[in-house]
């Protein structure tokens, strides 16, 4: 199975801040990893796909990126709707894994 | 828009057994991969099921294989999960969720139900 290893699993940020998480895969996935944002109470939703592709409706201070396994979500000034746990996601191969998940806090 | 609305989720006996539906607007249900992904309380995310849009191509995980069977009916636009011998660590809220791709499997989901839990306890 391949792991997601996401870091940092919580961080405190200011409104107007860049935050930046990671998501490790254990092995290549190519470019198949979405990132989804979940706030409390609520079902999960779509930010990026294919590692880079930012979903409909999405604000563009999301920012997705690849560099080799490692996978990052940026915000690119966090904003007070923005305060929610986050979760990587690979969909190269079954079973489809996600990353542990990232909660993001008001500092 | 686009609903999805899970039913089903309730306090089950382990050993017992519990069917989810999903029932699915706005969208041609028939086109579309769909599947399920559960949640225990305060954990992560865990991929349970996926199946094709004509039920061709059907995987599950490891953890729930041989248990629960996944299905569909595109006349009714339902997705359903019957899930047989549970256990305690099937405890969970379980989403259905839209595949984003028409007539294909992508692997990620664009649309999310609110979700339906699943109480796993004597």
């Amino acid at each position: 199975d391949i792991q997601m290893t996401q870091s940092p699993s919580s961080l405190s940020a200011s409104v107007g801040d860049r935050v930046t998480i990671t998501c490790r895969a254990s092995q290549s996935i190519s470019n198949f990893l979405n990132w989804y944002q979940q706030k409390s109470g609520k079902a999960p939703k779509l930010l990026i796909y294919e590692a880079s592709s930012l979903q409909s409706g999405v604000p563009s201070r999301f920012i997705g990126s690849r560099s080799g396994t490692d996978f990052t979500l940026t915000i690119s000034s966090l904003q007070p709707e923005d305060f929610a746990t986050y979760f990587c996601q690979q969909s190269y191969g079954t079973p489809l894994t996600f990353g542990g998940g990232t909660k993001v806090e008001i500092k | 828009e686009v609903q999805l609305v899970e039913s089903g989720g309730g306090l089950v006996q382990p050993g017992r057994s519990l069917r989810l539906s999903c029932a699915a607007s706005g969208f041609t249900f028939d086109d579309y991969a769909m599947h399920w992904v559960r949640q225990a309380p305060g954990k992560g995310l865990e991929w349970v099921s996926s199946i094709s849009w004509n039920s061709g191509s059907i995987v599950y995980a490891d953890s729930v294989k041989g248990r629960f069977t996944i299905s569909r009916d595109n006349a009714k636009n339902s997705l359903h999960l019957q899930m047989n011998s549970l256990r305690a660590e099937d405890m969970a809220f379980y989403y259905c969720a839209k595949d984003y791709k028409s007539g294909g499997t992508t692997g990620w989901y664009d649309y999310w139900g609110q979700g339906t839990l699943v109480t796993v306890s004597s």
